[in-house]
């Protein structure tokens, strides 16, 4: 079955940008998507297609995709942005995979 | 606004059965996919599985981790989505959410309940 593969943690330094990576075999040719979960929250959409943005969420967080790595970028990050976030693919063999999680700290 | 509430979450035996509810407003349900998406203590996010519109056949889709033990079955005129779980086993111990599903990605998720399986 198909992997996806994010560091466990990402730390950054408030107003500076935090780049999470999530791994797969040619995920440049499927679609990714993010979540953002907070400590006892459920998870919110914040990046769908590799780079759309659901409305509310602001204009800070940006996606990018291509060869074996999608990126999710949060700009001038915010001590509001720390938590936990998932990248997630529905694989071609009708199975939803959802990456392992990377705790984004705020320094 | 989208509101999804779930229901049903607690403590069960291995080998017991409990049905989680969801029930939906805000939207229209009938025509909306719908899954549910599991998080056991500690750890990250699983697909449990889905349920299309009956539009669009109403068929459903398992992980395979819950395939042939859980049954996903949605009720229109109530505006409720159920999750049956059959022969639950300790590692089945999550939060279960529901969630709409905007073709492959779940756009509004509920807050969660919890389901507990131990003896």
């Amino acid at each position: 079955s198909y992997v996806l593969t994010q560091p466990p943690s990402v730390s950054v330094a408030p107003g500076k940008t935090a780049r999470i990576t999530c791994g797969g075999n040619n995920i440049g040719s499927k679609s990714v998507h993010w979540y953002q979960q907070k400590p006892g929250q459920a998870p919110v959409l914040v990046i769908y297609y590799d780079s759309d943005r659901p409305s509310g969420i602001p204009e800070r967080f940006s996606g990018s995709n291509s060869g074996n790595t999608a990126t999710l970028t949060i700009s001038r990050v915010e001590a509001g942005d720390e938590a936990d976030y998932y990248c997630q693919v529905w694989d071609s063999s009708s199975e939803v995979v959802f990456g392992g999680g990377t705790k984004l700290t705020v320094l | 606004e989208v509101q999804l509430v779930e229901s049903g979450g607690g403590l069960v035996k291995p080998g017991g059965s409990l049905r989680l509810s969801c029930a939906a407003s805000g939207f229209t349900f009938s025509n909306a996919w719908m899954s549910w998406v599991r998080q056991a203590p500690g750890k990250g996010l699983e697909w449990v599985g889905r349920i299309k519109s009956k539009t669009d056949g109403g068929t459903t889709d398992y992980a395979a981790p819950v395939k042939g033990r859980f049954t996903i079955s949605r009720d229109d005129s109530k505006n409720t989505l159920y999750l049956q779980m059959n022969s639950l086993k300790t590692e089945d111990t999550a939060v279960y959410y529901c969630t709409t599903v905007g073709a492959t990605f779940f756009d509004y998720w509920g807050q969660g309940t919890l389901v507990t399986v131990s003896s």
